[in-house]
C-alpha cells in the first residue's frame, strides 16, 4: 500500500527556518516525481516544488531562492527546507507523488499534510 | 505562466448531473487532471489525462477536454460528492510547470 507521511510542521516566527519531511512507503521515491503542494487557510492548492527522478528540480516563483527540495534515497524520504519564512507561507503542506511520464504530470498519491504557521 | 480558470461554485440536486469547467488557452492540447478535496481532507485524484479514472473512482466521474475548456462531469450526484474540485495541467515548457485552477466548490442541494 502506498503511503506518504509528512512531518516537521509547526509554529515558526517570521524570518525563521523549518524542514519538512515526507516518508514514503509502498513505492520508491527516486523512481517517481515528488512534489510539495501547499494550501493556505481557506484558499486553493498551490504547487510549490518538484524533484524529478533524475534529481532535477523546479520551484514556484513565490519560493524560489528560499525553499529547497531534496531526497534521501536510503530513507525513501523527501525534504523541504524552508528559509526566510513569511506569514504568506502559512499553509498546510502536502507531499505528493507523480508517475514518471514524458507527456503528462499528475499527482496520484498525497499525504495527509503538515501545518506550517508563520507568526510572531 | 499558464492560467486555469474555474467557476467558484456549482450547485446541483442529488441524482442530477454536475458539470465543472476549467478554462485555459488551448487547454485541449494539454492533458488535464482533476482532484476532489473533501473538507478537512487531502486531495484525491479523480480523473487523469483528460478522461481516465484511477482505480476505485466511481464511473459516475468522467472528464473531457477540447478547445479552451475541460470539463469534469459527475453523474447521479450524491451527498458525498460535495467537495472542492481542482483542475491541473503540466505546462512542461514553463518554469512553473504544475498549474492548478482556483477550485470549484460543489454544493449538493
Amino acid at each position: 500500500e502506498v503511503q506518504l507521511v509528512e512531518s516537521g510542521g509547526g509554529l515558526i516566527q517570521p524570518g525563521g527556518s523549518l524542514r519538512l519531511s515526507c516518508e514514503a512507503s509502498g513505492f520508491t521515491v527516486s523512481r517517481n516525481y515528488m512534489s510539495w503542494v501547499r494550501q493556505a487557510p481557506g484558499k486553493g492548492l498551490e504547487w510549490v516544488t518538484v524533484i524529478y527522478s533524475g534529481s532535477g528540480t523546479s520551484y514556484a516563483d513565490s519560493v524560489k531562492g528560499r525553499f529547497t527540495i531534496s531526497r534521501d534515497n536510503s530513507k525513501n524520504t523527501i525534504y523541504l527546507q524552508m528559509n526566510t519564512l513569511s506569514v504568506e507561507d502559512t499553509a498546510v503542506y502536502y507531499c505528493a507523488s507523480s508517475p514518471v511520464s514524458g507527456s503528462s504530470f499528475y499527482l496520484d498519491y498525497w499525504g495527509l499534510g503538515t501545518l506550517v504557521t508563520v507568526s510572531s | 505562466s499558464y492560467v486555469l480558470t474555474q467557476p467558484p461554485s456549482v450547485s446541483v440536486a442529488p441524482g442530477r448531473t454536475a458539470s465543472i469547467t476549467c478554462g485555459g488557452n488551448n487547454i485541449g492540447s494539454k492533458r488535464v487532471h482533476w482532484y476532489q478535496q473533501r473538507p478537512g481532507q487531502a486531495p484525491v485524484l479523480v480523473i487523469h489525462r483528460d478522461s481516465d479514472r484511477p482505480s476505485g473512482i466511481p464511473e459516475r466521474f468522467s472528464g473531457s477536454s477540447s478547445g479552451n475548456t475541460a470539463t469534469l462531469t459527475i453523474s447521479r450526484v450524491e451527498a458525498g460528492d460535495e467537495a472542492d474540485y481542482y483542475c491541473q495541467v503540466w505546462d512542461s515548457g514553463s518554469n512553473h510547470p504544475v498549474v492548478f485552477g482556483g477550485g470549484t466548490k460543489l454544493t449538493v442541494l
